[in-house]
């Protein structure tokens, strides 16, 4: 069975600085990977996900993922943080097999920005 | 425009009662998921429904019961409600294009007293 690992449970950053969260993810074939941010009282919104092609990702929010099969890994990036970036971050694997999808969460990592 | 709208969004009451979530998708998809999100925001897959036939059923208890009457709604049935129920729980959808992204609610908090 598939299993995602969030590794860090809450990072703090300044305001302007670089972001990476990191997530590793278990599964025998290439997954479908998702990375989806909950703010405060919110639903989940998609930031970005990867299907196949080129491995680096680009989502909303000037958030961008690499995907590196070698490290089972896809690690979540943004150069520069905003305040509006605090949120819960949730990285996600899929397996489709057309009706039968579920997506397999990690833990998330609660971001903290200070100014 | 909403996409995917759940009903109500907070819901709190008394063991022992039944209550039920309405969720509603505008994005013409055919697949609709439940997810429950515990208090360390935990997520898991409850159930998936595929053009209102159940797909994915993850071992919960038959108290919940899902009902589909259309592609485009899922609700979720609790009854008996315990303490342990209480959570967020999130409706999804997404469509069998190839990429199958699951797009979701905002959530409905449940809290039992």
């Amino acid at each position: 069975a598939q299993s995602v690992t969030q590794p860090d449970i809450h990072i703090t950053v300044s305001e302007g600085a670089s972001l990476e969260l990191r997530c590793n993810y278990s599964y025998g074939a290439t997954p479908y990977l998702f990375w989806y941010v909950q703010s405060p009282g919110q639903g989940l919104q998609l930031l970005l996900k990867y299907f196949s092609g080129d491995t680096l990702v680009q989502g909303i929010k000037g958030f961008e993922a690499e995907f590196k099969r070698s490290q089972s890994s896809f690690n979540l990036r943004k150069p520069s943080v905003h305040w509006s970036d605090a949120a819960e971050y949730f990285c996600a694997v899929g397996i489709s097999n057309f009706g039968n999808e579920k997506l397999t969460f990690g833990t998330g990592t609660r971001l903290t920005i200070i100014p | 425009d909403t996409a995917v709208s759940q009903t109500p969004k907070y819901l709190v009451t008394q063991m022992g009662n039944d209550k039920s979530i309405k969720c509603e998708q505008n994005l013409g998809h055919d697949t609709m998921y439940w997810y429950k999100q515990d208090s360390k925001k935990f997520l898991k897959i409850m159930f998936s429904y595929n053009n209102k036939e159940l797909i994915i059923n993850e071992t919960v208890p038959n108290r919940f019961s899902p009902k589909s009457p259309d592609k485009a709604h899922l609700n979720l049935h609790i009854n008996s409600l315990e303490l342990g129920d209480s959570a967020v729980y999130f409706c999804a959808s997404s469509s069998r294009d190839g990429e199958e992204t699951q797009y979701f609610g905002p959530g409905t908090r449940l809290l039992v007293l």
